[in-house]
């Protein structure tokens, strides 16, 4: 049974690089059946979608954060990154790594997430 | 970007209610929309997707409606564990948006 899970630093300095690993267990990252994604959630707010990674190597970032987003995979560690630039206050959220199908549309929504991390910007 | 707007943004229940959430889209997205529940301190679970379509494992109680710009999820008999917060994602298209969220309290 596939699973994720999240690692990541807990406490940063501003202006600092972010950087996230989701560990997938239980099946191969390198599958052409998913795709991987990053969603975020600030202290008792609601959900924001980052980015989403493709088999192929293609991927797609939320406007917002593409100037300062990176998502790459490490086949070889079988995981997936998130690298998340110059960052504020305001990027102190609880950070969600996810898997969806690649198949047929309607089921390319992300069924599948890791418990998440909590990431605090502050100085 | 489509803006998903979801109402109400809270509400109270009681244990074997019926209630009802219901996310509107800025423009058509087909039924390219899930719903996740997320209890406190938890990651979302999906429950339905394609509007309708209930994931695995997810007791029938849950039900999705609606295409387009309009859609609904219905909780039947709400069961302690749900108390929580709802919210639709819109997968049509990038940037992929959710509602606010809808929480749920006793």
């Amino acid at each position: 049974q596939l699973q994720l899970q999240e690692s990541g630093p807990g406490l940063m300095q501003p202006s600092e690089t972010l950087s996230l690993t989701c560990s997938v267990s239980g099946g191969s990252i390198s599958s052409t059946n998913y795709c991987w994604g990053w969603f975020r959630q600030p202290p008792g707010k609601g959900l924001e979608w980052i980015g989403t990674k493709y088999h192929s190597g293609s991927t797609f970032y939320n406007p917002s954060l593409k100037s300062r987003v990176t998502i790459s995979v490490d086949t070889s560690k079988n995981q997936f990154s998130l690298k998340l630039s110059s960052v504020t206050a305001a990027d102190t959220a609880v950070y969600y790594c996810a898997k969806r199908s690649d198949g047929y549309k309607i089921l390319r929504y992300f069924d599948l997430w890791g418990r998440g991390t909590l990431v605090t910007v502050s100085s | 970007d489509i803006q998903m707007t979801q109402s109400p943004s809270s509400l109270s229940a009681s244990v074997g209610d019926r209630v009802t959430i219901t996310c509107r889209a800025s423009q058509d997205i087909i039924n390219f929309l899930a719903w996740f529940r997320q209890k406190p301190g938890n990651a979302p679970e999906p429950l339905i997707y394609a509007a309708s379509s209930l994931h695995s494992g997810v007791p029938p109680r849950f039900a999705g409606s609606g295409s387009g710009t309009d859609f609904t999820l219905t909780i039947n008999s709400l069961q302690p564990e749900d108390f929580a917060t709802y919210y639709c994602l819109q997968y049509n298209t990038y940037p992929l948006t959710f509602g606010g969220g809808t929480k749920i309290e006793i």
